[in-house]
């Protein structure tokens, strides 16, 4: 089936590191994203990882999948008032076309 | 490289119209695909079109329709509008098939 989660909110300090979680059920999936979604805006990709890896790093961003828990995280290092937004975690795999959400992280960022 | 463009922005239409939505993927660009946003339901798949055929059909009625032009261009109409149709339509362009997916901003539809 398809399915991704992933928890509706997370509050962190500014300074910090966020970690937004999420998993999935479809083992044949082939991208995993990370969408930032900022009020009354589209969708902006951050990154994405191909599912035969386990890691990708991209300036203040982590993503680490264990593909046997099939589960993803997202790692915002110094976390900034600028990172507010929700956070959509989601997959593709190559039978379909398809992109499917999860329901989004909404970060927020205490002072 | 310009992104993906989506016009309009901003609709408000009476229950009963129908509608059409604009999108234009990045250059080069050969897939469009198109996502409904709403509270309730979150980010839902419509449909994917590549070199203008339609690919791939979410779970929506047969009011939703779309089309791919030539130049990879795409619309979506839906007809008979209803009240729960109100929600940000998103448009995503990739390169090829099952490859990264760009967003655009999005049309925000009302029915009123």
């Amino acid at each position: 089936g398809e399915d991704v989660e992933q928890s509706l909110f997370l509050s962190v300090r500014e300074g910090d590191s966020s970690v937004i979680n999420c998993t999935y059920t479809d083992s044949s999936s082939t991208y995993l994203y990370w969408y930032k979604q900022e009020p009354g805006a589209g969708l902006q990709l951050l990154t994405y990882i191909f599912s035969n890896m386990d890691m990708k790093q991209d300036q203040r961003l982590t993503v680490l999948l264990n593909k046997k828990d099939k589960h993803l995280s997202l790692r915002i290092a110094d976390t900034q008032t600028g990172d507010s937004a929700i956070y959509f975690c989601a997959e593709t795999y190559s039978s379909a076309s398809k992109i499917i959400f999860g329901s989004g992280t909404r970060l927020s960022i205490r002072p | 490289k310009a992104g993906v463009t989506q016009t309009p922005r901003y609709l408000i239409k009476t229950r009963g119209q129908q509608v059409t939505l604009s999108c234009s993927p990045i250059s080069g660009h050969r897939s469009v695909s198109w996502y409904q946003q709403t509270p309730g339901q979150g980010l839902q798949f419509l449909f994917e079109y590549f070199s203008e055929t339609q690919r791939n059909k979410g779970n929506f009625p047969g009011r939703f329709s779309g089309r791919q032009f030539s130049n990879s261009r795409s619309e979506m109409n839906v007809s008979t509008l209803e009240l729960g149709d109100s929600a940000l339509y998103l448009c995503a362009s990739s390169p090829n098939e099952n490859t990264e997916a760009f967003f655009g901003q999005g049309t925000r539809l009302t029915v009123v």
